[in-house]
């Protein structure tokens, strides 16, 4: 089976860049999203297929995918962007499955 | 605007079968090209993809948990449901419907419901 592999955190100083990686054996070839998870509430989908966003999700949010690694990058970190980010993606080998990285969690320092 | 809301018993007793709803709204569950998810979350713990559905009810499941559940379908209603047999304490969690766009990512979410399994 597929296994997507995050750090379990991240710290960043308001104003800063936050980068926020998610590992894969050839990722790069696969559309990866990412979610946001604030504590008591369901994810919110901020980037989809490596690097576009939904309606409503600020510019600040940006993906990218290439070899490895896929990255979720976060500009101008603010202190209502903490929260759990998880990468995700769809296996579609001999038995097609919606897989979940592990989580990080962001915290704003 | 499409908007889910689960449905069914927050406690299940252990060798049961937890079942629970989702009703769709603001949007047909016969729309092409959309699948209906479920998904959990232990407590503390990451997302867990459970499975999913298309309205002609063509299904794809976790294959850890495959043996265990069915995922229907009911158009007529707009719901879809969720049946996980022989539960055990590791079941408990917290379990959310979904809607899985086309490109194979979730853009709508319903609120999440916990589900206690107890001996």
């Amino acid at each position: 089976s597929y296994v997507l592999t995050q750090p379990p955190s991240v710290s960043v100083a308001p104003g800063q860049t936050a980068s926020i990686t998610c590992g894969g054996n050839n990722i790069g070839s696969k559309s990866v999203h990412w979610y946001q998870q604030k504590p008591g509430q369901a994810p919110v989908l901020v980037v989809y297929d490596d690097s576009d966003r939904p309606s409503g999700i600020p510019a600040r949010f940006s993906g990218s995918n290439s070899g490895n690694t896929a990255t979720l990058t976060i500009s101008r970190v603010e202190a209502g962007d903490e929260a759990d980010y998880y990468c995700q993606l769809w296996d579609s080998g001999s038995h097609p499955y919606v897989v979940f990285g592990g989580g990080t969690k962001l915290t704003v320092l | 605007h499409v908007q889910l809301q689960e449905s069914g018993p927050g406690l299940v007793k252990a060798s049961q079968t937890l079942s629970l709803t989702c009703t769709v709204s603001g949007g047909s569950i016969s729309s092409a090209g959309y699948y209906w998810s479920w998904i959990r979350q232990h407590p503390g713990e990451g997302l867990e993809w459970i499975g999913h559905i298309y309205y002609s009810g063509s299904t794809y499941y976790n294959p850890s948990l495959e043996s265990r559940l069915t995922i229907s379908v009911d158009t007529s209603k707009n719901q879809f449901s969720l049946k996980v047999s022989s539960v055990t304490a590791a079941d408990t969690a917290v379990y959310y419907c979904a809607r899985r766009a086309r490109g194979y990512y979730v853009d709508y979410w319903g609120q999440g419901t916990l589900v206690t399994v107890s001996s």
